[in-house]
């Protein structure tokens, strides 16, 4: 079975901090594709970042990067200069190849000015 | 460039009735995904459509159902609504022709509740 795992349900931190959230996930597939989702009270599920499996090298967007570690079936974002605006819950989710995508639960990102 | 876009927004319904919720996707997307997120989880994959037709689907029951159009736009409909059908439905597009074929954009999400 493939499984997801965000052991943070919630996080806080003061404004323009750096913050590091947790993913781990269980899967025999060896080429998938990794995915950190950002969903603010307005409830749009918006994109912050993608990660091919196959690639070694870590993602990065602006104030957003992963660090993912395959063997260990670890994809942490960490997220520098915290923002006002990067209050939201956050997802990881990964396409293991099927092409739909499977969400862990989410960790709840609070930002303190 | 238009994204994803859902209707209604929200929506009450009673136990036992029909609802339909509907879905545009992003300019040049042809596959549409829709998912159920329950209060405080995430989301969870209910199917997906291409051309037409039903390409996969998760693990939910034969009451929900769907349709896509051939301007791409897709319908979700689920009968015999139950207490449990309470959720936020968000509807996801992607293109397979794209470099990044794999990556899902979502749209706004319909709030059902049903009573």
């Amino acid at each position: 079975a493939q499984t997801v795992t965000q052991s943070q349900p919630e996080m806080s931190v003061q404004e323009a901090e750096t913050v590091t959230l947790s993913c781990t996930y269980d899967t025999s597939e060896n080429n998938y594709y990794l995915f950190w989702y950002k969903q603010p009270p307005s409830r749009q599920m918006i994109l912050v970042i993608r990660q091919e499996a196959y690639k070694q090298q870590n993602a990065t967007e602006n104030r957003f990067s992963v660090n993912f570690q395959k063997a260990a079936k670890s994809f942490s974002l960490k997220i520098s200069d915290s923002q006002l605006g990067d209050t939201a819950m956050y997802f990881c989710a990964f396409d293991f190849g099927n092409e739909k995508l499977t969400f862990g639960t989410g960790t709840r990102l609070t930002i303190i000015p | 460039d238009a994204g994803v876009t859902q209707s209604p927004t929200h929506l009450i319904k009673t136990r036992g009735q029909q609802v339909t919720l509907r879905c545009s996707p992003k300019s040049g997307h042809d596959t549409v995904s829709w998912y159920q997120q329950a209060l405080g989880q995430g989301p969870q994959f209910i199917f997906q459509y291409y051309e037409e037709e039903e390409r996969q689907r998760g693990n939910f029951p034969d009451r929900f159902s769907g349709h896509q159009f051939p301007n791409y736009s897709s319908e979700l409909n689920v009968n015999a609504l139950l207490l449990g059908d309470s959720a936020l439905y968000l509807c996801a597009s992607s293109w397979p022709g794209s470099p990044t074929q794999e990556t899902q954009y979502f749209g706004p999400g319909t709030r059902l509740l049903v009573l």
